[in-house]
């Protein structure tokens, strides 16, 4: 298993363009999020999603969207970069187990808007 | 107030020390997660637990569900150790979606 993927890497945007983080996980996870990670902060939810055709906003979703069309792909959408939107940007994946829930992450997606 | 707090904030420790990171939650949880992030980025979950304590390797993590705390213990810790422990919690009304603290940042010297 690949666990979970996030392309690209590394990216610099210039403020106003568009740009799609990929996200997909191959462990049939119906449970997916993204985070988001600034210097000095704990991370942050963005979205998330329970299942295909379904996503739900977390506490930062302003200038952002996702749209779930299968249980594999969890694409975040930024429609006009800011330079808020710098950060680094963590997508997840979890299923139950036990109690609670197994978390995996992806290697994450270092963002500059300049 | 973030309602998951770690202390410290940065730990620096020789070789050999005995590490403790701790943590503390003001909102019922329906576990406690400890994950790892090295220089490079990438996050691991390192444990998660409900209750009681667990061990792996040099690493044991304990939680006191009455006192809404928990720590990490490292023993014999080891340069390879240095990196970000972050403490985060899930609730059993928010399907997954984990809260964060701030992390704790740890340099173990040769």
């Amino acid at each position: 298993n690949a666990g979970v993927t996030q392309t690209p890497k590394f990216r610099i945007l210039k403020i106003g363009q568009s740009m799609t983080l990929q996200c997909a996980q191959d462990m049939n996870h119906n449970y997916m999020y993204w985070y988001r990670q600034d210097p000095g902060m704990g991370l942050k939810l963005i979205y998330y999603s329970v299942g295909a055709g379904i996503t739900d906003k977390g506490e930062v979703p302003n200038g952002y969207n996702v749209s779930r069309s299968t249980t594999e792909d969890f694409p975040l959408r930024l429609e006009l970069a800011a330079p808020s939107q710098t950060s680094v940007y963590f997508c997840a994946s979890s299923h139950l187990r036990d109690v609670s829930y197994e978390q995996y992450f992806g290697p994450g997606t270092r963002l500059t808007v300049t | 107030k973030n309602e998951v707090e770690q202390s410290p904030q940065n730990l620096t420790a020789q070789e050999g020390e005995f590490i403790t990171i701790n943590c503390s939650y003001s909102v019922g949880i329906s576990a406690l997660h400890w994950l790892q992030q090295h220089p490079g980025g990438g996050i691991v979950s390192l444990f998660m637990l409900s209750s009681g304590k667990k061990k792996h390797g040099r690493l044991i993590a304990t939680i006191n569900i009455q006192e809404k705390h928990s720590s990490l213990h490292i023993t014999a810790s080891h340069p390879r150790d240095s990196a970000v422990y972050i403490c985060a919690t899930t609730r059993g009304s928010t399907l997954g979606r984990l809260y964060f603290g701030r992390g704790t940042q740890l340099t173990v010297w040769p």
